[in-house]
């Protein structure tokens, strides 16, 4: 199994809401990753677990909140967000550091 | 900063011919680079990485040069076919130490058109 799967593929959400994005690997991988990507725009890193510890928080709000229940599970948090935090998030795993990435096809959020 | 700059206007090229895509990034000692395809609506897909002791690596119809003196990289695709049609991004390693920090460049559109 070589897949990452994200769960939910869509979702639009108001202001005021609670939600969380899901995302599940198979593959025995011990970093799992979540970048944010918007239209025409690169994939930009948010959040790096590595061995189920945050290895790497790239500022982002609080209002988006990871969680790495065990090594095959990523969840992302989010509450209170802003229109402009609609984007593909897309989530990622890897064997180990400095390894190439292996992506799911993402949620595509829309914020009302 | 550090920057990875690619080709910002898509690249339209005919079946059967070679498309050639460049990396190039400032501010960065990278040990390796990689290239991903990235379809609408879905996730990067890796393609190849090819570390800074290596000036090319190849798999099948692609080939990937690396110059870390030009602080660029070249992506040849032969014998183009439309399924090649995609955006197709370069990333290089953060300059921090974790080793999981990769970025980004904002890819090139390609179009390979019969």
């Amino acid at each position: 199994d070589t897949e990452v799967t994200q769960t939910p593929k869509h979702l639009v959400m108001g202001m005021t809401n609670k939600k969380s994005l899901k995302c599940e690997q198979h593959m025995g991988h011990r970093a799992m990753y979540w970048y944010k990507q918007k239209a025409k725009k690169p994939p930009e890193l948010m959040f790096v677990y590595s061995y189920e510890k945050l290895s790497i928080n790239e500022s982002v709000p609080s209002r988006f909140s990871p969680e790495c229940p065990n090594s095959s599970l990523l969840n992302l948090h989010l509450h209170a967000l802003q229109p402009e935090d609609s984007a593909l998030y897309l989530c990622a795993s890897s064997q180990g550091s400095n390894e190439k990435l292996f992506f799911g096809s993402g949620t595509q959020l829309s914020v009302l | 900063s550090q920057k990875i700059e690619q080709n910002s206007e898509a690249l339209n090229i005919q079946e059967g011919k070679t498309a050639t895509l460049t990396c190039n990034y400032t501010n960065y000692s990278p040990a390796y680079l990689q290239w991903y395809r990235q379809d609408p609506g879905r996730g990067p897909v890796f393609l190849l990485l090819i570390r800074e002791n290596e000036k090319e690596k190849r798999k099948e119809r692609l080939k990937v040069t690396f110059d870390t003196t030009l602080k660029q990289s070249l992506f040849h695709i032969t014998a183009s076919q439309p399924a090649d049609s995609a955006t197709y991004l370069c990333a290089l390693p953060s300059n921090s130490n974790s080793g999981y920090a990769l970025n980004f460049g904002k890819g090139t559109s390609l179009l390979v058109t019969p």
